[in-house]
This record gives structure tokens, C-alpha cells and sequence, in this order.
């Protein structure tokens, strides 16, 4: 079965200053690699995915992810941190061929200094 | 509708009590899941409907967690002679699936469950 982790549980950092939030996944294949983001009083939004091909996603609001095999990553960056961006994120992975279903990681709270 | 609405937003419920969560999905979509989250901690599977086939339920936690689906439409969970570990937040979400599982998911804004 597959698992996540997301090894920081609260990330502080200033407004315009780099972001880098981790995520580790196991999984016997190559799987299907999510970022979502949850904002007080709002239901999930999908930041960018990862199914195939290169290995360096784009996604909204800035957001990127780089698929990692070696080392089981998809660790989410900013360049430049907007206040808006404080909310808590979630990495998920999918199976390939196991329906649907996504196994996330327990978060990480974004907090972001003025 | 736009989006995947959930009710109620909250619930207030005593231990021992039943409850009816509601979700409706968005328009077409054929997939449809439950989730749990509790404070501090990820999301948990509940229970997936894809369309005419059997739900997985692999995810329910107890016997006292149910759920049912009419179709491609509304879905109810419910979570009988609720305990105060049934306290969370169920969201709700749905796809379309037309393109397999890379399909989006789009998520409620879940109901908040707490049990006194």
C-alpha cells in the first residue's frame, strides 16, 4: 500500500522569501504524485500533479514540484511567498490502477510572516 | 451546481446519537469519495462510488459508518451511535473520470462533526 510523509508539521517563513515543502511517498511504482492546498473555511484545491513525462510540474499560484524517483520525492517550492499563501498543505498519492483512491500525508501549516 | 456542496457545514451532535451527512456532487461526475479528517492529522479514505459499480468501503472505520449513493447523484454518509472519536471533518469530493484516475478531484468544504 502506499504511504506519505510529510516530515514538517508547521514551515514559518517571510513573505517573499523561497518556499520549500517536503513530501515522501512509498509506492512500488512510479505513482501519481498530488499537491493540495486548504485554506481556513475552504474545501481542498488541487496546487499541480504528477502522472508522467517531465518531472517538473507547474502548477497554480506560482507553485512548482519536482518528481524525484531516487529519492521518493515531490518536495512543492515557491520562488517567492505571498502572505496569501498561509493555509495548510497536503501531498497525496494515487496507485496507478487502483481506482481513484488517494492516500495524503497529515499536512503541513504554512505560516507566513509580514 | 458549481462546486461539491456538503451538509451541514457543521453539526453539533451527543455521543450515542445518529447522523446523516450529505454531499452533492458536481453535475456529471461519476466518482464520488468520503474523507475523514481529524485535527492535526491527514486525510482518510472513507468509501468510493464509481458509477453503477460496488462501493469500495475499505476505508470505513466501524460498522456504525454507512454509506449510500442514488445513482450519480446524492450521497449520504452516516455514522450511527456516534462516539466522540467520530469527531472530524467528513469531506466529500468528486470526478469526472472520463480520463481514468488523472482526472481532478474537486472537494467540498466538508461538514464538521462534533460529538458531546
Amino acid at each position: 500500500a502506499q504511504s506519505v510523509t510529510q516530515p514538517d508539521i508547521h514551515i514559518t517563513v517571510s513573505e517573499g522569501a523561497s518556499l520549500e515543502l517536503r513530501c515522501n511517498y512509498s509506492y512500488g511504482a512510479t505513482p501519481y504524485l498530488f499537491w493540495y492546498v486548504q485554506s481556513p473555511g475552504q474545501g481542498l484545491q488541487l496546487l499541480l500533479k504528477y502522472f508522467s513525462g517531465d518531472t517538473l510540474v507547474q502548477g497554480i499560484k506560482g507553485f512548482e514540484a519536482e518528481f524525484k524517483r531516487s529519492q521518493s520525492s515531490f518536495n512543492l517550492r515557491k520562488p517567492s511567498v505571498h502572505w496569501s499563501d498561509a493555509a495548510e498543505y497536503f501531498c497525496a498519492v494515487g496507485a496507478r490502477g487502483g481506482g481513484n483512491k488517494l492516500t495524503f500525508g497529515t499536512g503541513t501549516q504554512l505560516k507566513v510572516e509580514l | 451546481g458549481a462546486g461539491v456542496s456538503q451538509s451541514p457545514s457543521n453539526k453539533v451532535t451527543e455521543k450515542g446519537k445518529d447522523v446523516e451527512l450529505r454531499c452533492d456532487p458536481i453535475s456529471g461526475h461519476t466518482a464520488l469519495y468520503w474523507y475523514r479528517q481529524r485535527l492535526g492529522q491527514g486525510l482518510e479514505f472513507l468509501i468510493y462510488f464509481q458509477g453503477n459499480s460496488a462501493p469500495d468501503k475499505s476505508g470505513l472505520p466501524s460498522d456504525r459508518f454507512s454509506a449510500e449513493r442514488t445513482g450519480e447523484s446524492v450521497s449520504t454518509l452516516t455514522i450511527q451511535r456516534t462516539q466522540q472519536e467520530d469527531s472530524a471533518v467528513y469531506l466529500c469530493a468528486s470526478t469526472s473520470q472520463r480520463r481514468g484516475p488523472t482526472d481532478t478531484i474537486y472537494f467540498g468544504e466538508g461538514s464538521w462533526l462534533t460529538v458531546v
